[in-house]
């Protein structure tokens, strides 16, 4: 079975600051996707980013990266140069690439800016 | 500009009534969704539909039902059966899917149910 943890429910990070939410993940798949999702307080989930199992390099996408470290099977999300438009719950999922249609999601981290 | 449409906004039903939540996409998408999320939970899978008039379960269906007649549209219904249905609903869709990585999904604004 597959499962997603995010153990931080709530996180402060300083206007301009980095930060990084940390996402682990298990399963027996030999392929994954994961993937990184905000939503902000309307409740819309918008996706960030993507790093598949096998790829070489971490993936980024503007001001955010994932550091993958597949031996220790986390997924964190870097955010630079924080924005107070950054303020949102940000969730992480996994998905087979067997069967990507089932994508699982953790239980949300929730990022607060500070001007 | 293309998007997911969801309806209403905000619902309440009495218990012991049916509802239906509308979902409707115009981004040409083949595969689509459904997500329940409860205060300070990720998303769990309700049911999927990957074609039109295919649709599977996901890892809590019981207590829904849906449909899908047209590609654009993938309607959930949160029957009586449903023990506990007050929660945030949100629809999604994607235009990849089966055996590749990268499904990304674009998802609506959600819908939320209470029960009286």
């Amino acid at each position: 079975a597959q499962k997603i943890t995010q153990t931080q429910p709530g996180m402060f990070v300083q206007e301009k600051e980095a930060v990084t939410l940390d996402c682990t993940y298990d399963t027996s798949d030999p392929s994954y996707g994961l993937f990184w999702y905000k939503q902000p307080s309307s409740g819309e989930m918008i996706f960030l980013i993507y790093q598949g199992s096998y790829d070489q390099q971490n993936a980024t996408e503007g001001r955010y990266s994932l550091n993958f470290q597949k031996a220790r099977k986390s997924a964190n999300l870097v955010i630079s140069a924080s924005q107070l438009g950054d303020s949102a719950m940000y969730f992480c999922a996994m998905s087979p690439v067997q069967d990507s249609y089932k994508l699982i999601f953790g239980s949300g981290t929730r990022l607060l800016v500070r001007p | 500009d293309g998007g997911i449409t969801q309806s209403p906004k905000y619902l309440f039903r009495k218990e012991g009534q049916n509802v239906t939540l509308s979902c409707e996409q115009n981004l040409n998408h083949d595969a689509m969704y459904w997500y329940r999320q409860d205060p300070g939970q990720g998303l769990r899978l309700i049911y999927y539909s990957q074609i039109v008039n295919d649709f599977q379960k996901g890892d809590i269906a019981e207590g829904y039902s849906v449909s899908r007649e047209k590609k654009e549209s993938f309607p959930l219904t949160v029957t009586s059966a449903q023990k506990n249905p007050t929660a945030f609903y949100l629809c999604a869709s994607s235009s990849r899917g089966g055996r590749t990585g990268a499904n990304v999904l674009t998802f609506g604004a959600g819908s939320r149910l209470t029960v009286l």
